[in-house]
């Protein structure tokens, strides 16, 4: 299976702050890559697919960049509902895996 | 706008077969286009990603590896939902069971992203 590996674990920022989390694939996956925000006792949101196409409803200040086994999140400026864990998925191919998460606190 | 409405015990006991069920709304099981997904989640484990069913002309099914042996999806298309049953569970198998439909890029590269997922199911293996 493709290993994701996400960092840093956990991330404190302000509102208003950039902000960018970074997903390393231990193969590459070309830019089959998509984010997901999760809240507490909520299911995961889809945020980005393919590396960098924004889901329909998703706020334009989430974007979304990378290839092959380097990618990143960027959060232009930071709101306070923007506190959740965000996970990073490799869709290159089935068996799809995850990242080990991204918590980030405002 | 697609709905997954998940249903099934939360409690099920050691050795015992963890079955739950996802009503799909707004959609179809047997859709051309889309895959429907198990997914758990569980502070040792993380998302873990356990399987798909997809209609392409007939049915196809992927597993994941680390459940292959004890696992099996199914779809009642008269009542468009899909099932999701896992025997012979440990306390291991303990985490919040998701169903998600997968999305697939139309240009026909890469597998699937998970656009919409049911509410999770939380399901505790214990005596």
């Amino acid at each position: 299976d493709i290993q994701m590996t996400q960092s840093p674990s956990t991330l404190s920022a302000s509102v208003g702050d950039r902000v960018t989390i970074t997903c390393r694939a231990s193969q590459s996956i070309s830019i089959w890559l998509a984010w997901y925000q999760q809240k507490p006792g909520k299911a995961p949101n889809l945020l980005i697919y393919k590396a960098s196409a924004l889901e329909s409803g998703v706020p334009s200040r989430f974007s979304g960049s990378g290839s092959g086994t380097e990618f990143t999140l960027t959060i232009s400026s930071l709101q306070p509902d923007d506190s959740a864990t965000y996970y990073c998925q490799q869709h290159n191919s089935y068996a799809y895996t995850f990242g080990q998460g991204t918590k980030l606190e405002i | 706008q697609v709905q997954l409405k998940q249903s099934g015990p939360g409690l099920v006991r050691p050795s015992q077969t963890l079955s739950l069920t996802c009503a799909i709304s707004g959609d179809s099981v047997s859709s051309d286009t889309d895959a429907w997904n198990w997914i758990r989640q569980s502070p040792s484990r993380g998302l873990e990603w356990l399987g798909r069913t997809y209609y392409r002309s007939k049915w196809y099914t992927d597993y994941a590896v680390s459940v292959e042996s004890r696992i099996t999806i199914n779809t009642d298309t008269s009542k468009n939902q899909l099932s999701l049953h896992l025997n012979s569970v440990t306390p291991e198998d303990t985490a919040v069971y998701y169903c998600a439909r997968g999305k697939f890029d139309l240009g026909g590269g890469g597998g699937s992203w998970f656009d919409s997922w049911g509410q999770g199911i939380l399901v505790t293996v214990s005596s």
